[in-house]
């Protein structure tokens, strides 16, 4: 069965440090490959997907993310975080119109 | 504007008593979603519609039940058969063959 897998629950970056956010995928294809941030008590805004072509795409609010087939990964990266940018991280692949959500990573911000 | 709304943002129940959670988009999408959040799990999802009058459990359906009589409206009842109703609930929609889904804020559900 296919999934995603988000290996750290918590992480804390100090602000205007660099972030990543990992995740992992399985599945037998190339999948539609997404990222979504929460805040407390709010629906879910899509950051940006992966369908196919270059393997690094921008989203909104300075984030990236990079397509790695090999490492079975599509990591999301930002140069330099700001405090507005504390929230949860959903990575999830789709598949026949259905997404799957990693389990989330919770961003900390230290001033 | 566009958009996904959910009603109401916090709604409270007695255990044994049916709710109806309201979802409704304006974005002109065939398809809609339910999805369930609890802390840790990520989402899980509980419905889906890709037409008007026609839709498909999703992973936990069993003690909700749904409906699609408008493309626009995409309401779902948390029966009293559900175990554990008190959780976030989020709509989605999206187009059909397009493979990424939009929120709303979300109805958080607490039952006593």
């Amino acid at each position: 069965a296919q999934s995603v897998t988000q290996p750290d629950i918590h992480i804390t970056v100090s602000e205007g440090a660099s972030l990543e956010l990992r995740c992992n995928y399985s599945y037998g294809a190339t999948p539609y490959l997404f990222w979504y941030v929460q805040s407390p008590g709010q629906g879910l805004q899509l950051l940006l997907k992966y369908f196919s072509g270059d393997t690094l795409v921008q989203g909104i609010k300075g984030f990236e993310a990079e397509f790695k087939r090999s490492q079975s990964s599509f990591n999301l990266r930002k140069p330099s975080v700001h405090w507005s940018d504390a929230a949860e991280y959903f990575c999830a692949v789709n598949r026949d119109d259905k997404i799957i959500f990693g389990k989330g990573t919770r961003l900390h911000i230290l001033p | 504007d566009g958009g996904i709304t959910q009603s109401p943002k916090y709604l409270f129940r007695k255990e044994g008593q049916n709710v109806t959670l309201s979802c409704e988009q304006n974005l002109n999408h065939d398809a809609m979603y339910w999805y369930r959040q609890d802390p840790g799990q990520g989402l899980r999802l509980i419905y889906y519609s890709q037409i008007v009058n026609d839709f498909q459990k999703g992973d936990i359906a069993e003690g909700y039940s749904v409906s699609r009589e408008k493309k626009e409206s995409f309401p779902l009842t948390v029966t009293s058969a559900q175990k554990n109703p008190t959780a976030f609930y989020l709509c989605a929609s999206g187009r059909t063959g397009a493979h990424e889904q939009y929120f709303g804020p979300g109805t958080r559900l607490t039952v006593t």
